[in-house]
């Protein structure tokens, strides 16, 4: 899997959109980039995946760069209950069979 | 949405017994995982399932774990000595195959502490 980079934390507050950032230098032609999201205490959650262009779905949207070396999930007007960690994934299509997390992103949303 | 399920929610046990995790992965997958996350650290794989038998496994998976797809709808993992350090949550997740554009679907866990 690409090594990707993404903040550790960020903060927003309830209503605003927010964008999180993932960069990925070495993405390899086949690769897709995928975004989960985790509760506390829950399994990871698959939100949106996407390859080039723009993705959106009912949860959010992906941003992807002609370049590819980066990628943005946009989380439209979030609530409280969008407080969770967030975690860029880059992979093949040829098939990873595990997941690789790193550490994520942890939103943490302000009323 | 069909979801993967995972029995019991919390497990406590004694050092050095064995336990059996459970899982209903979602009826039409074919791969099966099971992760690890010890409090306030990454998600960590253990084992991919494919076919009855082992695909991947990683260096955690010693040969104090195990796992088997007893029926057609169950997937267990199974600590035969249980240690210490064995304490986290354990998600079992599944997909219709492998690779990206087939992600996984994990369950909510089940928090194992070892006492």
């Amino acid at each position: 899997l690409a090594k990707t980079t993404q903040p550790i934390s960020m903060d927003s507050y309830e209503g605003q959109e927010v964008n999180i950032t993932c960069s990925h230098n070495n993405i390899a032609t086949n690769d897709y980039i995928t975004w989960y999201q985790q509760f506390p205490s829950q399994g990871p959650r698959f939100i949106i995946q996407g390859y080039k262009t723009k993705v959106t779905n009912e949860v959010a949207s992906l941003f992807i760069p002609a370049d590819r070396k980066s990628s943005t999930l946009s989380l439209p007007r979030v609530s409280l209950s969008d407080t969770a960690v967030y975690y860029c994934l880059v992979g093949d299509m040829g098939g990873y069979q595990k997941v690789t997390f790193g550490t994520g992103t942890k939103l943490q949303v302000i009323p | 949405e069909p979801e993967v399920t995972q029995t019991p929610s919390h497990q406590v046990t004694q050092m050095g017994q064995e336990v059996i995790l459970r899982c209903v992965p979602i009826s039409n997958h074919l791969y099966f995982y099971w992760y690890r996350q010890i409090l306030g650290q990454k998600v960590e794989f253990l084992v991919s399932f494919y076919n009855n038998e082992i695909s991947e496994k990683s260096e955690i998976f010693d040969d104090q774990f195990s796992v088997e797809r007893p029926d057609g709808s169950n997937f267990t993992l199974k600590i035969r000595s249980t240690k210490l350090e064995d304490s986290a949550m354990y998600f079992c997740a599944s997909s219709p195959g492998t690779g990206v554009r087939q992600p996984q679907h994990f369950g909510d866990g089940t928090r194992l502490s070892i006492l």
